[in-house]
């Protein structure tokens, strides 16, 4: 049973482009969530998609934005890169339909570095 | 505001000795609980999590934890480390929605000692 795929695993941006994650869930999940983990730090919450809608959003700014497509699989996108987005992104999947929403399970993540 | 503390960076244990990771909360209602376990370049893995019940609850990997309310705590235990064990551990509390939102401490770097 594959878990949670991501990709890519590494790319490097330069300040100002735009970046696209990708993050295939758990079979039989439904709910993606997508954190930052900047070095040394904790993951920091961005947002959660469900039923192909965002339904919780941390405290990131608009250029985080994201999507989940019918198959559940889910992107996502940061505009305008700043040097301070430079950090591992991990997508994690769960399922709320179980009842299960807060156990997630976590990907190997996409390191972005920006320059 | 809701958070997680883990107030130690760096442990270094012996291996075969017994681990303490510390972790302290705030949070309005009765929390969610968890932690993860994260290896170098991997994600990260479910230790255990507490919901309800009983206030000691185990995990994967001889990992135990007992949520104390009074204490506004939540630490990890294991009775003897392998070298296997090294890595970072990180607490989190369910936040948002249903608890599904998890905001997590900074980490606790476990080295094991031979």
């Amino acid at each position: 049973d594959a878990g949670v795929t991501q990709s890519p695993t590494h790319l490097i941006k330069t300040r100002g482009q735009q970046v696209t994650l990708r993050c295939s869930p758990k079979s039989g999940h439904d709910t993606v969530s997508w954190y930052q983990q900047a070095l040394g730090q904790g993951p920091q919450f961005i947002f959660q998609y469900y039923e192909e809608e965002e339904r919780q959003r941390g405290n990131f700014p608009d250029r985080f934005s994201g999507h989940q497509f019918p198959n559940y699989s889910s992107e996502l996108n940061v505009n305008a890169l700043l040097l301070g987005d430079s950090a591992l992104y991990l997508c994690a999947s769960s399922s709320l339909l179980q009842g299960l929403g807060g156990v997630l399970t976590f990907g190997a993540g996409s390191r972005l570095t920006v320059l | 505001a809701q958070s997680v503390t883990q107030p130690d960076i760096h442990i270094t244990v012996s291996e075969g000795a017994s681990l303490e990771l510390r972790c302290n909360y705030s949070y309005g209602a009765t929390p969610y609980l968890f932690w993860y376990v994260q290896s170098p370049g991997q994600g990260l893995q479910l230790l255990l999590k507490y919901f309800s019940g009983d206030t000691l609850v185990q995990g994967i990997k001889g990992f135990e934890a007992e949520f104390k309310r009074s204490q506004s705590s939540f630490n990890l235990r294991k009775p003897s480390v392998h070298w296997s064990d090294a890595a970072e551990y990180f607490c989190a509390v369910g936040a948002g929605q249903a608890g599904t939102a998890l905001i997590f401490g900074k980490g606790t770097t476990l080295s094991v000692s031979s």
